[in-house]
């Protein structure tokens, strides 16, 4: 029940078109949902996150949609970048909790 | 605002040494949590503390790993007579007082045992 499932596991996206990566989770408690990027060799950097009580947040490029009653939520890349070029994690917590990760996928943004 | 700074960034042990890896929170934070990444693995948590405070070690092996945050200075994870399988990237990350879970990460220690 705590686990974040996430996909899909790589993906490939010519420059200027949508990246978009998907993750589900099972526990209701659940209440704030962040989305990671991570570059080699550095750390996990947090790039956008919502809350339950709203179905979209959109950040520049980034935009998160959020579907309670599917228990699903996606991160989209519009007009994707090779700077774009990362791993990416969605994630899930309940209050201070710890941070429960998807396993994360590798975003490849060729020119 | 410097971020969360973790030391060392890359520490190389033998098998059977100890291993102290230390993590100090951005100004304000009081929140610590500890979370291990294998390599083309994601992370998993380890342990949440608060100052003087364990709150959640469940993802913390039994054995040999402790982690504490004294009231002054930095958060350490310790790692007690290596083993191969403990060489990972070890990441700290805080979060504010206010308790919510906007957990910023550091650099991380790369730990390779020998």
């Amino acid at each position: 029940q705590q686990q974040v499932k996430q996909s899909p596991q790589s993906l490939i996206v010519q420059k200027g078109g949508i990246s978009i990566i998907n993750c589900a989770y099972e526990n209701t408690a659940f209440d704030y949902f962040p989305w990671y990027q991570q570059f080699p060799g550095k750390g996990p950097a947090l790039l956008i996150a919502i809350r339950p009580d709203v179905s979209e947040k959109k950040e520049g490029r980034f935009t998160i949609s959020f579907n309670k009653s599917a228990k699903q939520f996606s991160l989209h890349i519009m007009d994707s970048q090779p700077g774009d070029s990362a791993t990416y994690f969605c994630a899930a917590s309940k209050g201070t909790d710890k941070l429960i990760f998807g396993t994360g996928t590798r975003l490849q943004v060729f020119p | 605002n410097a971020g969360v700074m973790q030391n060392p960034r890359h520490l190389v042990r033998r098998r059977g040494q100890e291993a102290r890896l230390r993590c100090s929170p951005m100004k304000g934070h009081s929140h610590v949590y500890w979370y291990r990444q294998l390599p083309e693995e994601g992370l998993k948590f380890m342990v949440y503390l608060q100052k003087e405070n364990i709150i959640d070690e469940s993802g913390m092996p039994k054995e040999r790993f402790s982690a504490e945050f004294p009231k002054e200075g930095p958060s350490i994870l310790r790692i007690q007579q290596v083993v191969r399988g403990d060489s990972a990237a070890y990441f700290c990350a805080s979060s504010p007082q206010t308790g919510r879970t906007e957990a910023f990460f550091g650099q991380g220690t790369r730990l390779t045992v020998v």
